[in-house]
């Protein structure tokens, strides 16, 4: 069993929708992160949170809208989607304090299609 | 800047040879973590593997080695006797120990095992 959730696992949606992706660690982490990976490209960092504050936003279109109401939930909340857009969206956690314990850990991912 | 790069894309091989995954980075931080990660096709990032870069000690873990050369700012992964599950994408990645909390990846390598 993972330590870090995502729902849902799968996810078509229309370039009019509104949906969310949601995302839950178990590991008592304090810092949540946002990736996403397209076919043919590099995983990308999208979003960091420590301790609920997004300390990190890598450029990404307003489409893309995180929340994190606290250091378990991460939310990435999505509207107006381009199918471009379509990819791989993982979740990961790490706790952050020092130099110790750095190491990330992924969730399963959510596969996001848009048509 | 920060670079990690993985020259091999796909590699294939039959099942019981050995088989070694190449990962070369640049980094201007004196002191960073380099990881590995295996991606089934279910899409979950597994943690396996992450180094100190001032512990060049090398690391067997049953199958799986590691071969950590600061000189060469090379992190390349073993596995011995290679089996059909071992079958997914493999990714190097590097982070820097103090400040940005940025996994920088490599392109991954698609490591298939034919029986």
């Amino acid at each position: 069993e993972t330590g870090v959730t995502q729902t849902p696992r799968h996810l078509v949606m229309g370039m009019t929708n509104k949906k969310s992706l949601k995302c839950e660690q178990h590991l008592g982490h304090n810092a949540m992160y946002w990736y996403k990976q397209s076919a043919k490209k590099p995983l990308e960092l999208m979003f960091v949170y420590n301790f609920k504050e997004q300390t990190e936003n890598n450029s990404v279109p307003s489409r893309f809208s995180p929340e994190c109401p606290n250091s378990s939930h991460l939310f990435l909340h999505l509207h107006t989607l381009q199918p471009e857009d379509s990819a791989l969206y993982l979740c990961a956690s790490s706790q952050d304090r020092g130099i110790s314990g750095n190491t990330i850990y992924f969730g399963e991912g959510s596969w996001l299609t848009v048509v | 800047a920060q670079k990690v790069t993985q020259a091999q894309t796909e590699i294939s091989v039959v099942e019981k040879e050995d088989v070694t995954l190449d990962c070369v980075y640049e980094t201007r931080d004196t002191t960073y973590y380099l990881f590995w990660y295996k991606q089934p096709p279910s899409g979950e990032l597994v943690f396996l593997i992450r180094r100190n870069s001032f512990d060049e000690q090398n690391e067997i873990s049953g199958r799986y080695s590691w071969n950590f050369q600061k000189s060469t700012s090379s992190f390349n992964f073993t596995i011995t006797a290679s089996q059909v599950v071992d079958s997914a994408v493999y990714f190097c990645a590097l982070r820097p120990i103090q400040g940005a909390q940025k996994l920088v990846f490599g392109q991954g390598t698609r490591l298939t095992i034919n029986p």
